[in-house]
């Protein structure tokens, strides 16, 4: 079945970075665009990245522009958020999910996975 | 970006009866091939999010057919024509014209 599992969440400190990863199974994972989606304690959802399936196009929301590099490795099946400088509001369960082939340049989403949990704290 | 607004924040729901969640967009979501580029998520309790509509209308795989959507441009609704305990959650439109933005999310509960 198809399944997305993240890792590399945890506790770090401002200023910091952190990778995390998640890996893909159970569908022709370069067909797809992958995105990673935020949210923070108590709070709504807020869209991170996006990483096309060519490899090559990615897009971020502005808070974490220049920050964060989304990425991801075709032939593992796996796509990838590098956070650097990180702060304290970006303290967030992170969950990776599959762009849904609907329609062009359309940027919904159709699977998620189980997410991972981000705390930057000193 | 794209402002998507959603009511009410809270919807108290008696199992049975109807329910409905508008959302508006800051700007229209109709794209130049025809479908609007909205979509609708539920959160439940401890739960990931998962797809209940797309391109504003399209149920997604699975999702029982009393959920719909509706609406074009910068207006639309959800509907859930009979409400099931295991509706109870946090519904969210989401904009997929541009880098995606969610609505605040309405908090459906019942009675």
């Amino acid at each position: 079945q198809v399944q997305l599992v993240e890792l590399g969440g945890g506790v770090v400190q401002p200023g910091r970075s952190l990778r995390l990863s998640c890996a893909a199974s159970g569908f022709f994972f370069s067909n797809h665009a992958m995105h990673w989606v935020r949210q923070a304690p108590g709070k709504g959802l807020e869209w991170v990245a996006v990483v096309w399936n060519d490899e090559r196009n990615e897009n971020y929301v502005d808070s974490v522009k220049g920050r964060f590099t989304i990425s991801r490795d075709n032939s593992k099946n796996i796509v990838y958020l590098q956070m650097n400088s990180l702060r304290v509001e970006d303290t967030a369960i992170y969950y990776c999910a599959r762009g849904k082939k609907a329609a062009k340049y359309y940027y919904g989403v159709d699977v998620w996975g189980q997410g991972t949990t981000v705390t930057v704290s000193s | 970006d794209i402002v998507m607004t959603q009511s009410p924040l809270s919807l108290p729901v008696t199992p049975g009866e109807p329910a409905s969640i508008s959302c508006r967009s800051s700007q229209s979501l109709l794209h130049s091939n025809g479908h609007n580029y909205l979509d609708w998520y539920v959160q439940k309790p401890g739960q990931s999010p998962q797809l209940l509509i797309f391109l504003g209308s399209s149920r997604a795989s699975g999702v029982p057919d009393r959920f719909s959507g509706s609406g074009s441009g910068s207006s639309f609704t959800l509907r859930i024509s009979r409400v099931e305990a295991e509706d109870v959650g946090v519904y969210y439109c989401m904009q997929a014209l541009q880098r995606p933005t969610f609505g605040g999310g309405t908090r459906v509960e019942i009675k």
